[in-house]
């Protein structure tokens, strides 16, 4: 089944506590992406992914990393959590990240820093 | 910029009933991807119905159809026939044909009573 998985799906951690949460595709997409969803101001593009090795920043990349090393992984890494990172994430991916193409999205991931 | 505003926070109706949201968008080019996407409690994002700016007819998708009016720039989605499954939270998204991410407007939660 053509899906895009993520993992942990919930997570509890305090502040500064490094995390990465984890995104993988099987459909052999060629573009991914980072959002996260805060009530009252929709989805944001944290960072995305044109392809392996080619990552650039979307609206709100500050406090977050990624990597893009194999072409179905693409992790997002919190190195220093902060509270007002309490979110819920979505990976996405398309086949090469073009308008028209369906983006396909994760199930989201929770996260509550304390 | 893109931005999309979606200016109804809430909206409940009776199951049966047609309800429509609305939508609009602010941008400088001529060529551009609309979508509605819904978010059920499970928080899955599930793409409902995509529009192409250049296409003059208004898409539909079974029961979901939109209401397409580029030179207001507006993008409203009508549910004909509501069923209790379609109580979610609906974004409308918007996105460049250059553009490497999807532009979210705040959500419009839809409750359907039974």
């Amino acid at each position: 089944e053509a899906q895009v998985t993520q993992n942990p799906r919930y997570l509890i951690t305090v502040t500064g506590k490094k995390l990465t949460v984890t995104c993988s595709q099987n459909m052999n997409h060629e573009y991914m992406s980072w959002y996260r969803q805060d009530p009252g101001l929709g989805l944001r593009q944290i960072y995305y992914s044109m392809n392996v090795e080619v990552t650039d920043k979307g609206d709100v990349p500050e406090g977050y990393k990624v990597s893009r090393k194999e072409k179905r992984n693409f992790p997002l890494i919190l190195e220093s959590p902060s509270p007002n990172q309490t979110s819920l994430y979505f990976c996405a991916s398309s086949l090469t990240g073009q308008a028209q193409e369906t983006q396909y999205f994760g199930p989201g991931t929770r996260l509550l820093v304390l | 910029a893109q931005t999309v505003t979606q200016s109804q926070p809430e909206m409940s109706v009776q199951e049966a009933e047609t309800v429509t949201l609305s939508c609009t968008y602010d941008t400088s080019e001529n060529n551009y991807y609309l979508f509605w996407y819904k978010q059920p409690p499970s928080r899955q994002m599930i793409l409902v119905i995509r529009q192409e700016a250049y296409k003059q007819q208004n898409a539909t998708e079974n029961r979901f159809s939109v209401n397409f009016q580029k030179a207001a720039k507006s993008f409203s989605l009508k549910i004909s026939d509501s069923q209790l499954g379609d109580t979610a939270m609906y974004f409308c998204a918007f996105k460049g044909k250059g553009a490497q991410k999807l532009v979210f407007g705040q959500g419009t939660r839809l409750t359907i009573n039974p």
